[in-house]
């Protein structure tokens, strides 16, 4: 079974700091996103990755970075977080079109 | 452009049948996704269909008219288990999957 993990199911930031969300995938695929997922807004791809050390933005890129330094590793950084990114964040990994989702990061900025 | 629509929610009984509809316009074609999402929880591949017709597996069948850019999921003998976001998604040529806003079902006793 493919398993996509995500660092933490929950977190709380303050308006201001940096945070890391971390998404790591078993299955060697090359192609991994990150998403994140607001009521009546659906999902919104942030940025994604065809290939180590590579990156292209997606619908929302601002306010966001990514790295990914290793195959199996896609992290989302926000450099100084903000109330407006309260939200769900998902991680999902695939090889061609399918895709397979983390358990999500539910993120909320005070 | 590339758009995916569908119902924002339905309700049904427990035991009955429901339709889901689809509609999609995307620059080409390369399939298109149903996927499940439970509240609070990420989304689970239900169905990829490629090729025009109805694809059943177990409960779950999907349709998909490519001419008509439509497809539909179809759940048959309804649980209350099945209360889920239903999410249709179709990939870009560039490899995107653009998702719809989701079917929000509820299932009733």
């Amino acid at each position: 079974d493919v398993k996509v993990t995500q660092s933490s199911r929950y977190l709380v930031k303050r308006t201001g700091e940096k945070v890391f969300l971390e998404c790591v995938q078993d299955m060697d695929h090359e192609n991994m996103f990150w998403y994140r997922q607001d009521p009546g807004l659906g999902l919104r791809l942030i940025y994604f990755s065809y290939d180590v050390k590579m990156k292209e933005k997606g619908d929302i890129p601002e306010g966001y970075s990514v790295s990914r330094e290793k195959k199996e590793r896609f992290s989302l950084i926000l450099e100084s977080a903000s109330t407006n990114q309260t939200s769900m964040y998902l991680c999902a990994s695939g090889l061609g079109s399918e895709q397979f989702f983390g358990p999500g990061t539910r993120l909320t900025v005070l | 452009g590339q758009n995916i629509d569908q119902p924002t929610e339905m309700t049904a009984t427990e035991g009955a049948i429901v339709q889901i509809n689809c509609t999609y316009q995307t620059s080409g074609f390369n399939g298109l996704f149903w996927y499940q999402q439970h509240a609070g929880e990420a989304p689970t591949f239900l169905s990829y269909n490629v090729l025009d017709g109805l694809e059943e597996k177990g409960r779950f069948s999907s349709f998909l008219s490519r001419s008509k850019g439509y497809s539909y999921l179809l759940l048959k003998e309804l649980q209350m288990k099945d209360s889920a976001s239903y999410l249709c998604a179709a990939p870009n040529q560039g490899g995107k999957l653009i998702f719809g806003q989701g079917t929000e079902l509820s299932v009733k006793p």
